[in-house]
């Protein structure tokens, strides 16, 4: 079976461009969620969707925004990029939103804001 | 205020030593869960194992053991006989009960660098 997907693995953007990046679930898994990792940090929560609805959401500004599709696959948008957007976007799989489920995640999409 | 703090940035051990990655967490809640994952090079972070508020009972799970101690509020891990495949950076996660979003709140990291 498929792992988590993300596409694409690397991107070069320019500041106060505009950026998308995609994520596929596990099959069966109705729950995504998306981290930053910036360079020597661990991860830090940007949103959570479970079922299409939004179900939480860091502490992060209205310039990033995401969606889940009936398919349970969720893109990440991020506007107005600024170099300090530059990280490692990871996308994580859950198979609902209870607490102890543990989450699987994608080997993430290298975003470099020049 | 950092809810989950790993104080080792980097660890180098030879291999086959035995090696202990500590984490120490904050949260106000009683029920909660603690995660530690191993992110390789690669990117992916990898579940390694997971711990609820509930129990402390402390495990092995091949060269993999932890240790969870809710009066410190300390859940470490130890990996034993290191191989150079474990060479990654490892994270501690808190995941707590009411939680908007059940999101992880990771630790920064401990780098360890097993030396063959």
């Amino acid at each position: 079976d498929a792992g988590v997907t993300q596409s694409p693995t690397h991107l070069i953007k320019t500041r106060g461009q505009q950026v998308t990046l995609r994520c596929s679930p596990i099959s069966g898994h109705k729950s995504v969620s998306w981290y930053q990792q910036v360079l020597g940090q661990g991860p830090q929560f940007i949103f959570q969707y479970y079922e299409k609805e939004e179900r939480g959401r860091g502490n992060f500004p209205d310039r990033f925004s995401a969606r889940q599709f009936p398919n349970y696959s969720s893109e990440l948008n991020v506007n107005a990029l600024l170099l300090g957007d530059s990280a490692l976007y990871l996308c994580a799989s859950r198979f609902g939103v209870a607490v102890h489920t543990e989450a699987f995640f994608g080997q993430g999409t290298r975003l470099t804001v020049v | 205020a950092q809810k989950v703090t790993q104080a080792q940035t980097e660890i180098s051990v030879v291999e086959k030593e035995d090696v202990t990655l500590d984490c120490v967490y904050e949260t106000r809640d009683t029920t909660y869960y603690l995660f530690w994952y191993k992110q390789p090079p690669s990117g992916e972070l990898v579940f390694l194992i997971r711990r609820n508020s509930f129990d402390e009972q402390n495990e092995i799970s091949g060269r993999y053991s932890w240790n969870f101690q809710k009066s410190t509020s300390s859940f470490n891990f130890t990996i034993t006989a290191s191989q150079v495949v474990d060479s990654a950076v490892y994270f501690c996660a808190l995941s707590e009960a009411p939680n908007t979003g059940n999101q992880f709140y990771f630790g920064t990291g401990t780098s360890l660098t097993v030396i063959p």
